[in-house]
């Protein structure tokens, strides 16, 4: 069966660099995902979409300070130079049957 | 600029019913693939239903199956979502959302600020 998995929390200090990871299920490391991030009392934003091999492709306007990156079956968003702003629940998302998302994680920047 | 506007929202009581509209812009509406997700207060994103480009492919998360159904109208360049037989456990704030390519099984690249439903006696 086809899960995402997030850690629910991460934080890490104004100007810093935080790696969120999100996991595929047993049998699912060739999928590919999307990150997007929702700010507080915003809609959710597209941030990139990440291939096994650690590819991406940004959506409009995403800030380079924004990378992808895979190693088997986990997937990596990191964010460099932390802004006040980046703090946000950060959504994995894939296919496969139906459309999927991880469970999110809270971004809090110190 | 890609503009996606949900409208419909409201409160409506258990077994009722609604229909949420998704008026695009800013892009080949009949070009992409559209979803609606939603959110229940405090909760996670969870994916509700998808329509490809030419309505040729549809689907539906297991919680909303044979009781919610998906359309589009590409000459008004708007997406539908009609509800029945609402439960409380459907309370949650809708979002359109347009898909990367003209099929539904991929990402989205644009969403709406979404359409609050509140089901309750």
């Amino acid at each position: 069966q086809l899960v995402l998995t997030q850690s629910p929390s991460a934080s890490a200090s104004l100007g810093a660099s935080v790696k969120l990871t999100c996991t595929l299920s047993s049998g699912h490391s060739s999928y590919a995902i999307a990150w997007h991030q929702q700010q507080p009392e915003k809609g959710p934003r597209y941030l990139m979409k990440l291939n096994s091999d650690g590819s991406h492709s940004k959506g409009d306007g995403i800030p380079d300070r924004f990378s992808g990156s895979s190693s088997g079956a986990e997937r990596y968003l990191t964010i460099s130079s932390l802004q006040s702003e980046d703090e946000a629940d950060y959504y994995c998302q894939t296919w496969g049957t139906g459309i999927l998302f991880g469970g999110g994680t809270k971004l809090t920047v110190l | 600029e890609v503009q996606l506007v949900e409208s419909g929202g409201g409160l409506v009581q258990p077994g009722r019913s609604l229909r949420l509209s998704c008026a695009a812009s800013g892009f080949t509406f009949d070009d992409y693939a559209m979803h609606w997700v939603r959110q229940a207060p405090g909760k996670g994103l969870e994916w509700v239903s998808g329509i490809s480009w030419n309505s040729g492919s549809i689907g539906y998360a297991d919680s909303v199956k044979g009781r919610f159904t998906i359309s589009r109208d590409n000459a008004k360049n708007s997406l539908y979502l009609q509800m029945n037989s609402l439960r409380a456990e459907d309370t949650a704030l809708y979002y359109c959302a347009k898909s990367v390519s003209y099929d539904i099984l991929t990402t989205f690249d644009y969403w709406g600020q979404g359409t609050l439903v509140t089901v309750s006696s």
